[in-house]
């Protein structure tokens, strides 16, 4: 099985400030990756798939790179509504199996 | 736009099944462009990806729940539904049914219902 963790699994930080998420899988998994932004009591939201592509409405201060092994989720510029939680996830195998990182929340400093 | 949203009962007693649908609007489960997916997430912690299933009825499990979760289809009602059997506390959470969405051979979830909390108690 693949597994995923993240880092860190929380931060602080400020409006303005340019943060920057990693997720690693426990194998190569190409580009198989996504990234999602869960708000408390809401449901997870796509931003990033394919390691890179930016979801259809999403700011482009969010980015996404990486292949293989290690991936980065990169918000440039943070924005009062991007204090959130953040999960990676892979569906590197035929029939998908999906997996999700534990998570990284960001919050306000 | 698409939409979906998840109905059922949100307490179930121990050792008893859990039953779930998923009404979607906006689309067709019919259209075999998409699997449609369950996932939960207990209070406080991550997302855990539960099966899915095709319009067609083909479906793959998470092996970890494999031997007590069935996911249904009726393209009648454009609904899928879930049952969890023999649950316990430790299947108290919130449920999500999605769509998940291919780009290539790589897949995700771009539509997500509003989820459902599922309590476990007696």
């Amino acid at each position: 099985d693949i597994q995923m963790t993240q880092s860190p699994s929380s931060l602080s930080a400020s409006v303005g400030d340019r943060v920057t998420i990693t997720c690693r899988a426990s194998q190569s998994i190409s580009s198989y990756l996504n990234w999602y932004q869960q708000k408390p009591g809401k449901a997870p939201k796509l931003l990033i798939y394919a390691a890179s592509s930016l979801q259809s409405g999403v700011p482009s201060r969010f980015s996404g790179s990486g292949s293989g092994t290690d991936f980065t989720l990169t918000i440039s510029s943070l924005q009062p509504e991007d204090f959130a939680t953040y999960y990676c996830q892979q569906s590197y195998s035929t029939p998908p199996i999906f997996t999700f990182g534990p998570g990284t929340k960001v919050d306000i400093k | 736009q698409v939409q979906l949203q998840e109905s059922g009962p949100g307490l179930v007693k121990p050792s008893q099944t859990l039953s779930l649908t998923c009404t979607v609007s906006g689309g067709s489960i019919s259209s075999g462009d998409y699997y449609w997916s369950w996932i939960r997430q207990p209070p406080g912690k991550g997302l855990e990806w539960i099966g899915y299933i095709y319009y067609s009825g083909s479906t793959y499990y998470n092996p970890s729940l494999k031997s007590r979760v069935t996911i249904s289809v009726d393209t009648s009602k454009n609904q899928f539904s879930l049952k969890l059997s023999s649950v316990t506390a430790a299947d108290t959470a919130v449920y999500y049914c999605a769509r998940v969405a291919d780009y290539g051979d790589l897949y995700y979830f771009d539509y997500w219902g509003q989820g459902t909390l599922v309590t476990v108690s007696s």
